[in-house]
């Protein structure tokens, strides 16, 4: 298993600006991956993160929105650049190839 | 491509009633199969998976065996309590080139009254 932290567990933020995710785990990883979790709906990939390359996002998601850094093997950050409402969400980093771990996630809400 | 149906929710059951949250799949290639939980104002928890066909994943009380015929994964427990009140997330993965990154079905929200 691993153990994952996520941080901030929570934030506002006005519109306009930006927020970095950081997620941490407890064991080497080469995978990790970042995904969105809007109100009321299911969790979507936003791109998966390898170390020492450049993250490979999903379809609708682009890298100026949404930066990601792997500096290592157990840490990632998630940017989202330029907030607007319609970013409030849950963002959870996750990592696992036979099953997924996931952080507690990061409560966003942009007003 | 890959994609998962959850039946729609919310269910709402008294507790000790019987619960079956149906969940199909579709997949390129041969998956594994998972239901997540998520608990109020928590991230997920893996609850149980199956990796090949006919196999049961069991935890907690909750069973889910793994249809390849039917393309199904439905989650199942024979008495809830008011705590299994969460939603339910069915989920799969491929082992296909470079993503190993789950597929998610919606969510179906469970709510158990005493």
């Amino acid at each position: 298993s691993a153990v994952i932290s996520q941080k901030p567990s929570r934030d506002i933020c006005q519109r306009g600006t930006s927020l970095t995710i950081q997620c941490q785990v407890d064991s080497q990883v080469t995978m990790m991956f970042w995904y969105r979790q809007q109100p009321g709906q299911s969790l979507t990939l936003i791109a998966t993160a390898n170390q020492g390359s450049e993250a490979t996002y999903e379809s609708g998601f682009v890298i100026d929105k949404f930066p990601i850094s792997r500096p290592n093997l157990t840490f990632s950050t998630l940017t989202v650049s330029n907030m607007s409402p319609e970013d409030s969400s849950i963002y959870l980093c996750s990592v696992g190839v036979t099953e997924a771990f996931f952080g507690q996630g990061t409560r966003l809400t942009v007003v | 491509g890959n994609s998962v149906t959850q039946m729609e929710g919310p269910v709402t059951l008294s507790e000790e009633a019987f619960l079956t949250i149906n969940c199909t799949y579709t997949a390129t290639g041969y998956p594994s199969l998972f239901w997540y939980v998520q608990y109020p104002g928590e991230g997920l928890q893996l609850l149980l998976k199956a990796t090949k066909a006919d196999d049961k994943g069991s935890n907690k009380g909750f069973e889910a065996t793994y249809r390849k015929e039917t393309t199904s994964f439905h989650l199942e427990k024979g008495s809830v309590q008011v705590s299994d009140s969460a939603v339910y997330f069915c989920a799969l993965s491929v082992r296909d080139t470079g993503r190993r990154a789950l597929t998610f079905g919606s969510g179906t929200r469970l709510q158990v009254q005493p």
